[in-house]
């Protein structure tokens, strides 16, 4: 069966500084990939997707930038971290074929 | 343009009750019809989802009812109870796409 995995699960940051959250897939291959954020109380920001390795399409123009060095891990960073970066940080991903997507356990991240 | 409006954003139900919640959508290009529910602090988890050549199609408790011609569809909880107390999104997508469309979210809370 498929899991997926995201870490660290919370994150305390200061503004200014930089960024890198994981995701990776297990039980599949050749994925699409998905980073979406959530401000609280509110609904699913699509940020970056991809359909392959290095293949990566931006939804959101932002200091965020994503990266998918191998199939099955997909890597969210920024440089300076914002104030308004803050929020559920969520990754999913689907099979190739079906329009089922399917999310992880989501990364608290806050910029203080 | 917002391309799917979920109502109510909001929704209080007392124990055996029934929750309705409704999504409208522009596109007649979609032909995928997820319901998301999410707990707090968790992913978003597959709920049940449908295509437009069911009207109807049911899982447990929960329902979703699609009218192609009228370009909405919404999901019914018979017997709501506490632990069906999450936030609920709808969504859309296009045949073979990539891309889920999210409405904004209801959040739903089933009073003992």
């Amino acid at each position: 069966s498929q899991t997926i995995h995201q870490w660290p699960a919370t994150l305390v940051q200061p503004v200014g500084s930089p960024l890198s959250l994981e995701c990776t897939v297990e039980g599949t291959s050749n994925p699409n990939l998905y980073w979406y954020r959530q401000a609280a109380g509110r609904g699913l920001q699509l940020l970056f997707y991809s359909v392959g390795i290095g293949q990566i399409s931006s939804e959101v123009p932002q200091n965020l930038s994503a990266s998918r060095p191998q199939d099955r891990q997909f890597i969210l960073s920024s440089k300076k971290l914002l104030l308004s970066d803050s929020g559920f940080y969520l990754c999913a991903w689907k099979p190739g074929d079906f329009n089922t997507q399917y999310f992880g356990p989501g990364t608290r991240l806050t910029v203080l | 343009q917002q391309q799917v409006k979920q109502s109510p954003q909001s929704l209080i139900v007392q124990k055996g009750g029934i929750s309705i919640i409704n999504c409208a959508y522009e596109n007649t290009a979609f032909d995928y019809f997820p319901w998301y529910q999410q707990f707090p602090g968790k992913g978003p988890a597959l709920l049940i989802a449908i295509r437009p050549d069911v009207s109807e199609k049911k899982e447990g408790r929960f329902t979703i009812s699609f009218n192609k011609s009228a370009k909405q569809f919404s999901l019914h909880i018979m017997d709501s109870q506490p632990g069906d107390s999450a936030t609920y999104f709808c969504a859309v997508s296009k045949a073979a796409g990539n891309k889920l469309t999210f409405g904004g979210g209801t959040r739903v809370l089933v009073k003992p």
